[in-house]
């Protein structure tokens, strides 16, 4: 079975502030794919990104980055200055050649002015 | 550009009544998923169809069925509603491969 865990329930910081969000993921599989979701206060899920297990390469798109790091089985996600419309829930996800897409238990941020 | 669309948005219903939500994609997906959203959980799978005719359990099933006659629709059966059922559901569709979810906007639903 593959898990995948989200230790940081809740996380507050100011505005302009950086915070990286941990996810922690298990399986078994070589084959898998990572991604975050956000879902803000409105309750939509919105893709950010995906990862595959063979492409260790971080990525930065504006202010969001991404560390993956096999070795650690870790998929973190760092916001560079946050601002208030960065608060929301962050989902860490795991992707199976199975079909099954499991979800952390998510991160709510809260980016206060 | 409708995606993917759920309804109802929201619903009461009481303990041992019966409900369908609907849900339905206009992309020609082959693989559909439901999901159930409870606090401090994040997101559990269902069931889910990777084509026509094609269904699976996920990690939580028990209380639900599913059926998939079409590509583009992927209906939730809940045969007798129960308390613990109170959740907000979500659906989802995807290309091939590891393409990414695309999610309805989401049925809150409670069972009283």
């Amino acid at each position: 079975a593959q898990k995948v865990t989200q230790a940081q329930t809740e996380i507050s910081v100011v505005e302009k502030e950086d915070v990286t969000l941990d996810c922690v993921y298990e399986t078994r599989d070589t084959t898998y794919y990572l991604f975050w979701y956000k879902q803000p206060p409105s309750g939509e899920l919105v893709f950010l990104i995906r990862r595959n297990s063979f492409d260790e390469q971080n990525e930065i798109s504006g202010r969001y980055s991404w560390n993956f790091q096999k070795s650690t089985s870790s998929f973190n996600f760092t916001i560079t200055a946050s601002q208030v419309v960065d608060s929301a829930v962050y989902f860490c996800a795991l992707y199976n050649a199975g079909n099954m897409l499991t979800f952390g238990g998510g991160t709510r941020l809260m980016v206060k002015p | 550009n409708a995606g993917v669309t759920q309804t109802p948005k929201f619903q009461v219903l009481k303990t041992g009544q019966s409900m369908t939500l609907q849900c339905a994609q206009d992309m020609n997906h082959e693989y559909m998923s439901w999901y159930r959203q409870d606090p401090g959980m994040g997101l559990r799978l269902i069931h889910y169809s990777v084509g026509a005719g094609i269904t699976d359990q996920g990690e939580v099933p028990n209380g639900y069925n599913v059926s998939r006659s079409t590509t583009e629709d992927f209906p939730l059966r809940l045969l007798s509603a129960a308390p613990s059922q109170t959740s907000v559901y979500f659906c989802a569709s995807k290309g091939g491969g590891n393409q990414p979810q695309h999610f309805g906007d989401g049925t809150r639903l409670s069972i009283l």
